[in-house]
């Protein structure tokens, strides 16, 4: 999977938008761009993924940049449930269909 | 719907001995994934099944590591003579295909201590 770049950690207040950046400046035409987080304790889970348009589902909304080199994840009110890794990830055809997880962003919510 | 299951949840085994760990996927998924991910570290991959094709072990750490799928179902992670740098929690995960566009579902992990 191409490579994908995100601040290590982030807070946010209870009850606020938040924004979780995502660099990918090689990114091909092909490649999805991908959303996962892990909770404390827990298997990572899906949230969200998209090619070119914006993507919106009940979790998050993908925000994805007009030359596709970065993107952002936007939680529309953070609740204390939402701290957790959050992972952007890259998926091409040449990958060899594993997700390779990067680092992640750390996002701690304040009451 | 059921999810991904794995068993044991948790694993106690003595340095040197060999261990299973299991993978139920979600029924009708062709795709299962083995990650690694030792205390405060990201996740390892390991290796990863697609339907009957040969599956893709270039994330298996040492020759110790092996893993199969029976039946294009279940799949079972086995680990020979344990090393105490084993310790981690194993995640297995499943996807509908392995395609980009498809989302994987992880499952909750098994704990593996090697003491």
């Amino acid at each position: 999977d191409a490579k994908t770049t995100q601040p290590n950690s982030m807070e946010s207040n209870e009850e606020e938008p938040v924004h979780l950046p995502c660099n990918h400046s090689t990114i091909s035409g092909t490649d999805y761009i991908h959303w996962y987080r892990q909770l404390p304790s827990q298997g990572p889970e899906y949230v969200i993924h998209g090619l070119t348009s914006n993507v919106n589902n009940r979790m998050a909304s993908l925000a994805i940049a007009e030359d596709r080199k970065s993107s952002t994840l936007i939680l529309h009110r953070a609740t204390l449930r939402d701290a957790a890794v959050y992972y952007c990830i890259l998926r091409d055809r040449n990958a060899g269909n594993m997700l390779t997880f990067g680092g992640g962003t750390r996002l701690m919510v304040k009451p | 719907g059921a999810g991904v299951s794995q068993s044991p949840s948790n694993k106690v085994t003595e340095k040197g001995k060999d261990v299973e760990l299991r993978c139920d996927p979600i029924s009708g998924h062709t795709a299962l994934y083995w990650y690694r991910q030792s205390l405060g570290q990201g996740l390892e991959f390991l290796i990863y099944f697609q339907g009957n094709s040969a599956p893709d072990k270039s994330g298996l750490p040492s020759d110790r590591f092996s893993a199969e799928r029976t039946g294009g179902s279940v799949s079972t992670l086995t680990i020979q003579r344990t090393q105490q740098e084993d310790s981690a929690v194993y995640l297995c995960a499943s996807s509908l295909d392995g395609t980009r566009n498809t989302e994987a579902f992880f499952g909750q992990g098994t704990r593996l201590t090697v003491v």
